[in-house]
């Protein structure tokens, strides 16, 4: 496997499921992110975590809880979500602290709310 | 607070013309850096180009091309020659900080090349 890779690509829940998404980076990096993308919207910053401490938590619900047990793995835990939480959940890696210009994104995992 | 427009929201050309992408950004920080990243269908965003605000210097990279000035604080795409390949939705932007952990994102251009 190369780059970043997210499981699953597609999920579909119940408000009353509990689920996970899994980010796994394989560059090297030290930052890993997640990011929403909805419909019409700018991507918008979820959290970020930078050698494994999370450094930035952006007035995100407590109904998604991350997890970045290594620097090379990031998970997203779901539980009772809305239906306006359908999208498309992208994670993202850096080198944090050079100035290297890239985050390397993975594929994206669709979320759809039922 | 940082705020990067991209007033245009869906573009069409046809094979082979050019086309530019505007974006438009706002900041108080004298240093900050800008990027485009295009979004094909497969969901991924992929790099292009990253500038910082003390080179104003114009890029070129085979039929890619970016404009940025600061004075109207903007940073243009064009692509010449447009190709098939090249549809997709393309995000310019912006970050402050050393490095580029925050992120802020225009809304998107969604362009399509009609062969």
């Amino acid at each position: 496997e190369t780059g970043v890779t997210q499981t699953p690509r597609h999920l579909v829940m119940g408000m009353t499921n509990k689920k996970s998404l899994k980010c796994e980076q394989h560059l090297g990096h030290n930052a890993m992110y997640w990011y929403k993308q909805s419909a019409k919207k700018p991507l918008e910053l979820m959290f970020v975590y930078n050698f494994k401490e999370q450094t930035e938590n952006n007035s995100v619900p407590s109904r998604f809880s991350p997890e970045c047990p290594n620097s090379s793995h990031l998970f997203l835990h779901l539980h009772t979500l809305q239906p306006e939480d359908s999208a498309l959940y992208l994670c993202a890696s850096s080198q944090a602290g050079e100035v290297s210009g890239e985050q390397f994104f993975g594929p994206g995992t669709r979320l759809t709310v039922l | 607070a940082q705020k990067v427009t991209q007033a245009q929201t869906e573009i069409s050309v046809v094979e082979k013309e050019d086309v530019t992408l505007d974006c438009v950004y706002e900041t108080r920080d004298t240093t900050y850096y800008l990027f485009w990243y295009k979004q094909p269908p497969s969901g991924e965003l992929v790099f292009l180009i990253r500038r910082n605000s003390f080179d104003e210097q114009n890029e070129i990279s085979g039929r890619y091309s970016w404009n940025f000035q600061k004075s109207t604080s903007s940073f243009n795409f064009t692509i010449t020659a447009s190709q098939v390949v090249d549809s997709a939705v393309y995000f310019c932007a912006l970050s402050v900080n050393f490095g580029n952990e925050k992120l802020t994102f225009g809304t998107g251009t969604r362009l399509t090349i009609i062969p």
